[in-house]
């Protein structure tokens, strides 16, 4: 089945600073999607970005499908960014195959 | 705006023990999902569910697992005897088109089993 891999594994950024965070799968996907998990453990939507490029205030995606990846930007970061953040992706089933996860913490 | 709903929110339970994981799913959304994520790891896909029916599940999802839709709003997961290893967070999602779009996750239902 499709592979979907991110990275890096682990990220410490100071406040302020900019990062990209990327995700690879191993196949063709119908559908992607970005999540971020909060301290809580909830899974927050971020982008559903199958192609193209996507907006939304300091946050922004990119996926470039035939090339089989994605990238998350994240400028500016805030402490409040810190978490886990998942990419996922479907080869066209119903389920979503997610990432491994790359763990950011944001320092003040 | 509409959002995926999960009760409990924690639960603890004795091995051998089963539970039930509750689910309101967004109104106008046909398709229904289980995922669990075991602390420390990714998310892994249980269980989708459409038109009261199994539509896909994983390995993972073996017979001491069910699903049910009762009514019209709740979607529910039945754990018929619980494992040590079933300690996990049980999140459950819907979406409009069975992942052709943006699927909603439900806060999670942290289940540890002693």
């Amino acid at each position: 089945g499709i592979q979907v891999e991110q990275s890096p594994p682990d990220l410490i950024l100071q406040e302020g600073a900019n990062s990209t965070l990327r995700c690879n799968f191993s196949d063709s996907v119908n559908n992607l999607q970005w999540f971020h998990q909060n301290p809580w453990g909830q899974l927050i939507n971020l982008f559903y970005i199958p192609s193209g490029t996507k907006q939304n205030g300091r946050l922004s995606a990119t996926t470039v499908a035939t090339e089989r990846y994605s990238l998350l930007y994240i400028s500016s970061s805030q402490t409040t960014d810190s978490g886990v953040y998942f990419c996922a992706a479907t080869p066209g089933t119903y389920k979503y195959i997610f990432g491994t996860g790359t763990r950011l913490k944001v320092l003040a | 705006e509409p959002e995926v709903t999960q009760t409990p929110s924690h639960q603890v339970t004795q091995m051998g023990q089963e539970v039930i994981l509750r689910c309101v799913p967004i109104s106008n959304h046909l398709y229904f999902y289980w995922y669990r994520q075991i602390l420390g790891q990714k998310v892994e896909f249980l269980v989708s569910f459409y038109n009261n029916e199994i539509s896909e599940k994983s390995e993972i999802f073996d017979d001491q697992f069910s699903v049910e839709r009762p009514d019209g709003s709740n979607f529910t997961l039945k754990i018929r005897s619980t494992k040590l290893e079933d300690s996990a967070m049980y999140f459950c999602a819907s979406d409009v088109q069975g992942a052709g779009e943006t699927q909603y996750f439900g806060p999670g239902t942290r289940l540890l089993v002693l």
